[in-house]
């Protein structure tokens, strides 16, 4: 596709669920970055990769969250047990390379509830 | 943990009036300063990337100046117009590391 693709849009989940969320970056971009967006809020970074090595994963907010990137293209954050406070936009990002210029192309987002 | 911050937190102008807001980062360890626009119910586009103490972008009616030494990057909209209304954040990337977000500036343009 032309752009980032996350999906699901839109999850709701009950409590203790775990959820898993997906980001297809565009083709060919290195360098690809969870983030978690409050409303109104800056986004919060969670954790990036380089091809497929996860780089830093020091936002990620405790050992519920975990994020994979097993071939350098498509990526996975899992919530295992959610609770209510997981609840957020959470969006992915993607740049061509690991310089200082590769701006950030971000994905629609995906807006998970936990009831 | 880097802070990056932004004043104000939001401001209202009004349309044909010029505004500019800050960014402050680290002074060390730079390695890039981006910005960003974001539109209430879509996603944030990059304005600038800038990597230069002194370096000058613009686009259209909106620049932006940065100083690494200080440690500050500013963001200018002149003769601001209703679609100029958005959320402005701004990005610190040190050296072999990740790309963080200020909190954003949420401009109002009155028409």
């Amino acid at each position: 596709g032309a752009g980032v693709s996350q999906s699901p849009r839109y999850k709701v989940t009950k409590r203790g669920q775990d959820v898993a969320l997906r980001c297809d970056p565009i083709s060919g971009h290195v360098s690809l970055y969870w983030y978690r967006q409050a409303l109104g809020q800056g986004p919060e970074f969670l954790t990036y990769f380089n091809y497929e090595a996860q780089q830093d994963k020091s936002g990620l907010p405790n050992d519920r969250f975990s994020a994979e990137r097993p071939e350098g293209s498509i990526s996975t954050l899992t919530i295992q047990r959610t609770e209510q406070r997981d609840s957020a936009m959470y969006r992915c990002a993607s740049s061509l390379g690991t310089g200082p210029v590769g701006e950030l192309f971000f994905g629609e987002g995906s807006r998970l509830t936990v009831l | 943990i880097l802070n990056v911050e932004q004043s104000p937190q939001s401001l209202h102008v009004q349309e044909g009036d010029s505004t500019n807001f800050t960014c402050s980062f680290p002074s060390s360890n730079f390695y890039a300063l981006h910005w960003y626009r974001w539109e209430t119910a879509k996603s944030p586009e990059a304005l600038f990337v800038m990597t230069l103490n002194g370096d000058e972008k613009k686009k259209g009616r909106i620049s932006a100046t940065l100083n690494t030494k200080e440690g500050y990057s500013y963001l200018y909209i002149k003769g601001s117009q209703p679609e100029d209304s958005a959320t402005y954040l701004c990005a610190f990337k040190a050296a072999g590391n990740k790309l963080t977000f200020g909190g954003g500036t949420r401009v109002l343009v009155k028409p």
